[in-house]
């Protein structure tokens, strides 16, 4: 079954606890992105990969780390989490995107809840 | 000013009814225009997507884009309970060798049997 994996999917922790959010992909996408999702904002992204090594930010990368060493995984890194990154996280995936139309779909992952006290 | 805007709702309509939701949108340069389906809990799933302007139709969904006016709309026609949830619009453009995506807020749409 295609889909995309988030791990943990609930997650609470404690101020500048280093965390790491897991994403995996099982289509051979070559773009993978992260969103963080909090009411009244919608979902704004975080950081992108267009491919294996190639990453760039997105609109909201403070206090974000990424890196995509294979293909299919994009684990989320938070070195020094503070009660601001309180959210819903999701993780999306595309065949790629670059503006050729239906590629562009992007298919998201259950999404991690983020607490930090 | 925010690139996308979105009515938040809540929007509470009756089974059967016509549903009209829209955006709004500033930056000339999007093309594709999509719809996202947000169950409760659940990541967004694509329910329509269109290039330029014009009508795409679903079954019972119907996405319409009006490039000139910069407003995009989707209807759903005989409305049923599972069509409860937020749906979110989003845009992309070409920037150099990338893409963007923006999302809308979303909007809260509850049928009631």
């Amino acid at each position: 079954e295609a889909q995309v994996t988030q791990n943990p999917r609930y997650l609470i922790t404690v101020t500048g606890k280093k965390l790491t959010v897991t994403c995996s992909q099982n289509m051979n996408h070559e773009y993978m992105s992260w969103y963080r999702q909090d009411p009244g904002l919608g979902l704004r992204q975080i950081y992108y990969s267009m491919n294996v090594e190639v990453t760039d930010k997105g609109d909201v990368p403070e206090g974000y780390k990424v890196s995509r060493k294979e293909k299919r995984n994009f684990p989320l890194i938070l070195e020094s989490p503070s009660p601001n990154q309180t959210s819903l996280y999701f993780c999306a995936s595309s065949l790629s995107l670059s503006g050729q139309g239906a590629k562009e779909t992007q298919y998201f992952g259950p999404g991690t809840r983020l607490l930090v006290l | 000013q925010k690139e996308v805007e979105q009515d938040p709702g809540p929007l509470s309509v009756p089974e059967g009814a016509i549903v009209s939701l829209n955006c709004t949108y500033s930056n000339s340069a999007f093309q594709y225009f999509m719809w996202y389906r947000q169950y409760s809990r659940k990541g967004p799933e694509l329910l329509m997507y269109t290039y330029s302007s014009g009508n795409k139709e679903d079954g019972r969904f119907t996405a319409q884009v009006d490039k000139s006016s910069k407003y995009i709309s989707l209807f759903i026609r005989d409305s049923q309970p599972s069509d409860s949830a937020t749906y979110l619009c989003a845009m992309s453009a070409i920037y150099s060798s990338a893409s963007k995506i923006i999302f809308g807020s979303g909007t809260r749409l509850s049928i009631r049997p």
